[in-house]
């Protein structure tokens, strides 16, 4: 099983629309959580961190639910600037610095 | 300014050479990483050092050899290329929890 699984897609939605990601997580000792962005043939970008309350910026709003090791990503009305592969990431880190785990990305296209 | 930058972006050898990918950051940061994304796009942590020292080696072949000269810079040399070496190699850094920078990424094809 992979340590972080999410699906992979394709979630092709029109402009506008509501859409949501899931992934979930196998390490229950994760500590913190994220959504990365990747564009084709560029690097991963950092979207946001998700947090246990919750948490919105934009259009676009994380969840945790660290008992069933479980995060989401909704994004609303969305755009066509949207299109890309969105990465769950979990952070195993130690003392000497972040030990990113990547899902395998879910990609979104969005249709005008 | 490119926060982490690394050279070359594209890199096309043949089985059995030697090559290198060079990293540099301009961030500051005490700790970077190589990463390693294959053909099915997923994206594997192989080393991190943090302040010119190894901290993770994820299991990764010895042919592999990362060099730290300071903390800004993180080099990884490879040693007798194989096909399944090829992939993109994504350098990065970070100084906290939350965020961790990318570079640009190297595309190294082995034929």
């Amino acid at each position: 099983r992979k340590e972080v699984e999410q699906d992979p897609g394709p979630f092709n939605v029109p402009e506008g629309a509501t859409v949501a990601f899931n992934c979930t997580y196998s390490n229950s000792a994760s500590q913190s959580f994220f959504w990365y962005r990747q564009d084709c043939r560029k690097e991963p970008k950092l979207l946001m961190s998700v947090y246990s309350s919750g948490n919105e910026d934009g259009r676009f709003t994380a969840q945790l639910n660290r008992a069933s090791q479980y995060i989401s990503l909704l994004i609303r009305d969305s755009k066509l600037s949207d299109s890309a592969t969105y990465l769950c990431v979990v952070n195993n880190h130690n003392n000497a610095g972040n030990m990113l785990t990547f899902g395998g990305g879910t990609r979104l296209m969005v249709k005008p | 300014d490119t926060a982490v930058s690394q050279t070359p972006k594209y890199l096309v050898t043949q089985m059995g050479n030697d090559k290198s990918i060079k990293c540099e950051q301009n961030l500051g940061h005490d700790t970077m990483y190589w990463y390693k994304q294959d053909s099915k796009k997923f994206l594997k942590i192989m080393f991190s050092y943090n302040n010119k020292e190894l901290i993770i080696n994820e299991t990764v072949p010895n042919r592999f050899s990362p060099k730290s000269p300071d903390k800004a810079h993180l080099n990884l040399h490879i040693n007798s290329l194989e096909l399944g070496d090829s992939a993109v190699y994504f350098c990065a850094s970070s100084q906290d929890l939350y965020s961790t920078f990318f570079g640009q990424g190297t595309r190294l094809t082995v034929v």
